[in-house]
């Protein structure tokens, strides 16, 4: 079974705090991914990461960064928090295959920024 | 571009009627055509997807959906509802290219005993 964990299910912090929030996957996928789902907005691409070091900006990078120095890991960093980036923040990956594969998602974390 | 367009973003029916989730599309290429479904305070897991072979495509728990070139369509079906179907829906479209999908704004599934 593929398996993306998110450290953390729940997180409070307050404007102006660096938030990282990380993601591991199992399944030695080249892809991963960094969304934002707010209600009826759907699912936002904020960035995306094809291989280690490598890392492209999606739909709305303003205000975030991403690193990944490991191929099993991607973090989201919120470099100073506002109260518009409190949102459900979803990690996924999947294989390097143009589109047609899966991709398999974290539980979520759920962010409030104060 | 791509884009993705969910019909309704909260759909009731009742306990063993007929579910019909209505997605379009609109793609340059030939699309890679997903369904995923979240259960509340879970990810997103995918019930189904189309990649250019059979046009009915078949996912888990029942459901189905048919892509539809000359509507660009790829509405999700069920035949009969059931409690645990209740979920927020999302359908997703990429393109041949890149390993983006585009996901639509969702359509919240509710089943009425």
């Amino acid at each position: 079974d593929v398996k993306v964990t998110q450290s953390s299910r729940y997180l409070v912090k307050r404007t102006g705090e660096k938030v990282f929030l990380e993601c591991v996957q199992d399944m030695d996928h080249e892809n991963m991914f960094w969304y934002r789902q707010d209600p009826g907005l759907g699912l936002r691409l904020i960035y995306f990461s094809y291989d280690v070091k490598m890392k492209e900006k999606g739909d709305i990078p303003e205000g975030y960064s991403v690193s990944r120095e490991k191929k099993e890991r991607f973090s989201l960093i919120l470099e100073s928090a506002s109260t518009n980036q409190t949102s459900m923040y979803l990690c996924a990956s999947s294989p390097l295959d143009r589109g047609q594969e899966t991709q398999y998602f974290g539980p979520g974390t759920r962010l409030l920024v104060l | 571009a791509q884009s993705v367009t969910q019909l309704g973003s909260h759909v009731s029916v009742s306990e063993g009627a007929l579910v019909l989730l209505r997605c379009n599309y609109s793609s340059s290429v030939p699309p890679y055509l997903f369904w995923y479904v979240q259960y509340p305070n879970q990810g997103l897991q995918l019930l189904l997807k189309y990649t250019s072979a059979a046009t009915l495509v078949k996912g888990i728990n029942g459901f189905e959906a048919e892509f539809k070139k000359s509507e660009t369509s790829f509405h999700l079906t069920k035949p009969s509802a059931h409690m645990s179907d209740a979920a927020e829906y999302f359908c997703a479209v990429s393109d041949r290219g890149g390993d983006k999908i585009i996901f639509g704004k969702g359509t919240r599934l509710h089943i009425l005993p």
